[in-house]
This record gives C-alpha cells, structure tokens and sequence, in this order.
C-alpha cells in the first residue's frame, strides 16, 4: 500500500503558468522528500523537506510541508515543456524504505 | 559509473520462464533498494539490502522473487516462473547512507518487464 497519495492525478497546463500539486499521507513522519520521473526514466530527486521546515525553495520550485494536517504541496512556477512529467511525493516507511504515491502526471503544453 | 546502471533495460519472457535482472549501485553506496513498478503507478517497495544484508523483504510479492548482493555492490532480482501479472518496471536505487529515512535514492532507468 502507498502512504502517501498525490491530487490531482493528472494536471495540463501552458508553459508559463504555475503548476500546483498535493501530497497527503498517514503517519507521522520526520522528513518528506518529492522526486520527479521523466516517461521510460528512472526517479530523479527534486527537493527534501524536514518536519521542522514549512517551506523551502529550489530554484523555481517551492515545497511546503504542513504537519498537522499531513500534507505538503509542490509548487512549479513559470512551468517549461521541459517540465513535463511525473511528479511523486515520498515518505519513510515502516522499515527503511521509502514510500511512494501513486503520483501527479504534468503536461506542459508549448 | 556516476549513476545506477540497471540491465537488461527491456525484457520479454513467455509465461513460466525465469529472469534475472543486474543493478550496479554508486560504487559506495550502502543501501540498495528494488521497486516495482506498474504502469501510471507509483513505485512499489521490494527489498533493501544494506551492504550484503538483505535487512527487508517485505515487499517481495511471493517466493517465486529472490534478490542478492552477495558483495554488497552489485545486486540481482530474480523471478521464477514468471507470470503477467509480473509484468512491470523494475527498479532500483541506492543510497549513500543508511536506510532511506533521511537520505536522497539514486534510481536507475530501470527494467521493463514483459511476460507474454
């Protein structure tokens, strides 16, 4: 089973605009980290975010993370074709795993 | 190498047969995960190997899969008896430290499985 769950399952924007997708999960964790895969590739990692931590930047994205409700939010701006691909929220198993969800599929249309 | 390199990148096996799919890790990377993956799915865990100790197979669907890493750097999945619902991507990662709690994976392309 996936601890973590991504909304919306799909999402189609124009290059330019900002790109906005949300992660839920069940437990307690101490860190939240999103990675993002390209069609036929392997996961890349985009940004680590710690339980202490509300937001954090890398480049143009922004990651939030909310505790109490068990959520986080990455945000993409000025989104490129480029940009186009899977995006997926990962959490700490029960074990020494990472839990994966079932991920946001991005289109940026040129 | 600089990343993960995951072979054969394309399998196809008929229904019964066994396979046998290679990870070489980042030279020193200590962790060593497997993942499935079904299409317009997210990665689903197998088994996590630290150095040559299998320390998790939980996620092992049946005992028809088996993983090593007798080294403790290159690693082999193998499927017995292969059956479609078998039929996935395969992947896997590995990590610098102990564990994924706190620590970036570093995934391969993958292998990509078809059993007819």
């Amino acid at each position: 089973s996936q601890q973590g769950e991504e909304d919306p399952q799909a999402l189609s924007i124009q290059e330019g605009e900002n790109a906005t997708m949300n992660c839920s999960y069940k437990t307690s964790i101490n860190n939240l980290q999103w990675y993002r895969q390209n069609s036929g590739r392997g996961l890349v990692h985009l940004i680590l975010i710690r339980s202490n931590e509300r937001e954090k930047h890398s480049g143009r994205l922004r990651v939030t993370l909310d505790t109490s409700k068990k959520s986080s939010s990455l945000l993409i701006t000025a989104s490129r074709a480029a940009d186009t691909a899977s995006y997926f929220c990962a959490v700490p198993g029960s074990a020494r795993q990472l839990t994966f969800g079932s991920g946001t599929q991005l289109t940026v249309l040129p | 190498g600089a990343g993960v390199s995951q072979s054969p990148r394309y399998k196809v096996a008929k229904r019964g047969q066994d396979v046998a799919l290679r990870c070489d890790p980042i030279s020193g990377h200590v962790s060593l995960f497997w993942y499935q993956q079904a299409l317009g799915q997210g990665p689903e865990f197998l088994t996590y190997f630290q150095n040559e100790a299998q320390l998790d197979k939980s996620g092992l669907p049946s005992d028809r899969f088996f993983a090593e890493r007798p080294e403790g750097s290159v690693s082999t999945l193998k499927i017995q008896r292969t059956q479609q619902e078998d039929s996935a991507v395969y992947l896997c990662a590995s990590s610098l430290g102990y564990g994924a709690g706190a620590n970036v994976l570093t995934f391969g392309a993958g292998s990509r499985l078809t059993v007819l």
